[in-house]
């Protein structure tokens, strides 16, 4: 069964400090990766996405990195501001099928 | 602007009066969806469409009907809700539902529904 998992569930930090979030997939065969950050009560917006030549990309402040023998990814936030503060989802495509294949979210708080 | 748009954003009902969420796009996307988001749970798929009139079931679509009669908007209904459909719920889109498309899901602002 497709599946996506993420870890940590929920991680507090202090503003100006990094982190590390985790996406394990077993999506396959494999099409694309993406993730979202929603802010509370809010819908998701797509932050990066990766497909499977992808090994690290940008996005100001946010690095998203995959490994596709693996299964991982990761996404990095540098210098955390308070407006980090969110709900990180990664959502995984198969090559077949149509559906998104979510994962359960890392909530983020970043304290001043 | 390109939007998702979602109505009502907050509703609380009574449990078997029927209602319905409407959901607009004006992307001319082809692919559109509805979730629900509970407390530790994630973002649930309760039903898609690939399409007009095509549409078809997600993890979770007991209690919840659809339908895609145009290409812009994809209501949700709740025919008799309960307490259990008490939920936020998201209606979204994309350009086409292909799995190779490197498609971004648009989100709507999110519905809150409370079923008493």
């Amino acid at each position: 069964k497709n599946q996506v998992e993420q870890s940590p569930q929920s991680l507090i930090i202090l503003e100006g400090k990094n982190c590390t979030l985790q996406c394990n997939y077993t999506v396959s065969p494999f099409s694309n990766l993406r993730w979202y950050k929603q802010d509370t009560g809010r819908g998701p917006v797509s932050l990066t996405i990766m497909t499977f030549s992808e090994n690290t990309k940008s996005n100001g402040r946010y690095t998203a990195t995959l490994d596709a023998d693996t299964k991982q990814s990761s996404l990095h936030i540098t210098a955390s501001q308070l407006s980090d503060s969110a709900s990180y989802i990664c959502v995984v495509r198969a090559l077949y099928g149509q559906n998104f294949v979510f994962g359960p979210g890392t909530r983020l708080s970043v304290l001043p | 602007e390109a939007q998702v748009t979602q109505n009502p954003r907050y509703l609380i009902t009574v449990t078997g009066k029927k209602l319905t969420v409407t959901c607009s796009q004006n992307m001319n996307h082809e692919y559109m969806s509805w979730y629900r988001q509970d407390p530790g749970l994630g973002l649930r798929q309760i039903y898609y469409s690939m399409n007009v009139e095509v549409t078809d079931k997600g993890d979770v679509p007991e209690g919840y009907k659809v339908s895609r009669k145009e290409k812009r908007n994809f209501p949700l209904i709740l025919e008799s809700p309960s307490p259990n459909q008490t939920s936020l719920y998201f209606c979204a889109s994309t350009l086409t539902g292909t799995p190779s498309g490197a498609n971004v899901l648009t989100f709507g602002a999110g519905s809150r529904l409370t079923v008493l």
